[in-house]
């Protein structure tokens, strides 16, 4: 069964520091990856897009990173903001079968404090 | 401005009581579709449509109707709503549904409850 799973599923941290959230996937065959950031009250917003071939890519103070063998991404945030507060979900598109069909990930819900 | 519209925003309804929940794209996009987002869920796909006049069930289709009559609006019928349809509905729209790599855009949401 296909599946994407996060963790953690909550993050707290301070204003400044740095955070990685995790993304496992079972998704195959792949095609690729993404990393959508959801406002309280808002639609997601993506973030980035990972292809197989692809191993890390960078939005700003966001990386995303790639393994396409062991199945796992990551997302990094570098020197925090309270902006950042927000549920982060990633969101792999498998390759073949229904075009546009996504399996999302429940999310990791970050909470960035003062 | 480029955006997907959605009204309402938030709905309080009864059981039984049939509704729709409007969305519209500004952005020519070929690609629609609507998802719910519950707790501990990840977005699940109720339907969603290619292009105009065609429309196709997604994991989650059980109590829902859609229409694609225009290219820029996809309403999202409840002709019976029940309780278990308590949930935040998001549109999204894709430039087409061909490419694997097309972005979805997605609308600001509407949370529906209904007692």
């Amino acid at each position: 069964k296909n599946q994407v799973e996060q963790s953690p599923q909550s993050l707290i941290i301070l204003e400044g520091k740095n955070c990685t959230l995790q993304c496992n996937y079972t998704v195959s065959p792949f095609s690729n990856l993404r990393w959508y950031k959801q406002d309280t009250g808002r639609g997601p917003v993506s973030l980035t897009i990972m292809t197989f071939s692809e191993n890390t890519k960078s939005n700003g103070r966001y990386t995303a990173t790639l393994d396409a063998d062991t199945k796992q991404s990551s997302l990094h945030i570098t020197a925090s903001q309270l902006s950042d507060s927000a549920s982060y979900i990633c969101v792999v598109r498998g390759y073949g079968g229904a075009t546009n069909k996504l399996i999302f990930g429940t999310g990791t819900l970050l909470a960035v404090q003062p | 401005e480029a955006q997907v519209t959605q009204n309402p925003r938030y709905l309080i309804t009864v059981t039984g009581k049939k509704l729709t929940v409007t969305c519209s794209q500004n952005m020519n996009h070929e690609y629609m579709s609507w998802y719910r987002q519950d707790p501990g869920l990840g977005l699940r796909q109720i339907y969603y449509s290619m292009n105009v006049e065609v429309t196709d069930k997604g994991d989650v289709p059980e109590g829902y109707k859609v229409s694609r009559k225009e290219k820029r609006n996809f309403p999202l019928i409840l002709e019976s709503p029940s309780p278990n349809q308590t949930s935040l509905y998001f549109c999204a729209s894709a430039p087409s549904g061909s490419s694997s790599y097309n972005e979805q855009f997605f609308g600001p949401g509407t949370r529906l409850t209904v007692l």
